[in-house]
């Protein structure tokens, strides 16, 4: 099993410029995050999403959109890029409703917008 | 020595010797704690969870401590060795909801 796939490891975005960081998982989990990861500190959620066709805010959504149309894949959508957007951004998965609520971490796509 | 700054909290400690990180969590209603590792230029690991009815869990050279009354959570790493240097986080959550609140962890570096 590959387990949580995100795409692209590193972008280089201009101020303004949109783009779409993709995460696949294939462990059938229904549970899906997004987190930011800013230098020095802990990881912020920004969307969380319970199963296909749901998801909710987490932490810092704005600037953000996600949906999740299939278990598998749940993209997330940066539309007007800013410096703050400067960051490592994880894709997660759970399997809620198992006796354990360990996420299994993608690798971490490295997005800068200058 | 541990060191609190701008930058993450540190601890260096030399292989062999028993690492102990620690960790201060905000909610009184978190009922479910989890210790995860980051490596560098990777997505975190799980590495040990605890549920708020119990105060210690062990696993493999590892052990998780619960201080309720404190807010206070610890992971001790028996026998540290390079490999274990990485940045430790702790993560709450309640209401049985397993979504996850990140601490801001701290960076342990091991010497041979």
């Amino acid at each position: 099993n590959a387990g949580v796939t995100q795409t692209p490891k590193f972008r280089i975005l201009k101020i303004g410029q949109s783009m779409t960081l993709q995460c696949t998982q294939d462990m059938n989990h229904n549970y899906m995050y997004w987190y930011r990861q800013d230098p020095g500190m802990g990881l912020k959620l920004i969307y969380y999403s319970v199963g296909a066709g749901i998801t909710d805010k987490g932490e810092v959504p704005n600037g953000y959109n996600v949906s999740r149309s299939t278990t598998e894949d749940f993209p997330l959508r940066l539309e007007l890029a800013a410096p703050s957007q400067t960051s490592v951004y994880f894709c997660a998965s759970s399997r809620q409703g198992a006796n354990t609520g360990e996420l299994f971490f993608g690798e971490g796509s490295r997005l800068t917008v200058l | 020595g541990e060191s609190v700054g701008l930058h993450l909290p540190t601890l260096s400690v030399q292989e062999g010797d028993n690492s102990i990180i620690n960790c201060a969590y905000s909610n009184s209603a978190s009922d479910y704690f989890i210790w995860y590792k980051q490596e560098s230029g990777k997505g975190p690991q799980f590495i040990i969870d605890i549920r708020s009815n119990m105060d210690k869990r062990q696993g493999q050279r590892v052990t998780v401590l619960l201080n309720k009354t404190v807010k206070h959570l610890s992971l001790q790493i028996a026998a540290t060795q390079p490999g274990d240097s990485a940045v430790y986080f702790c993560a709450e959550t309640f209401g049985g909801s397993y979504i996850p609140t990140f601490g801001r962890g701290t960076s342990l570096i091991v010497h041979p």
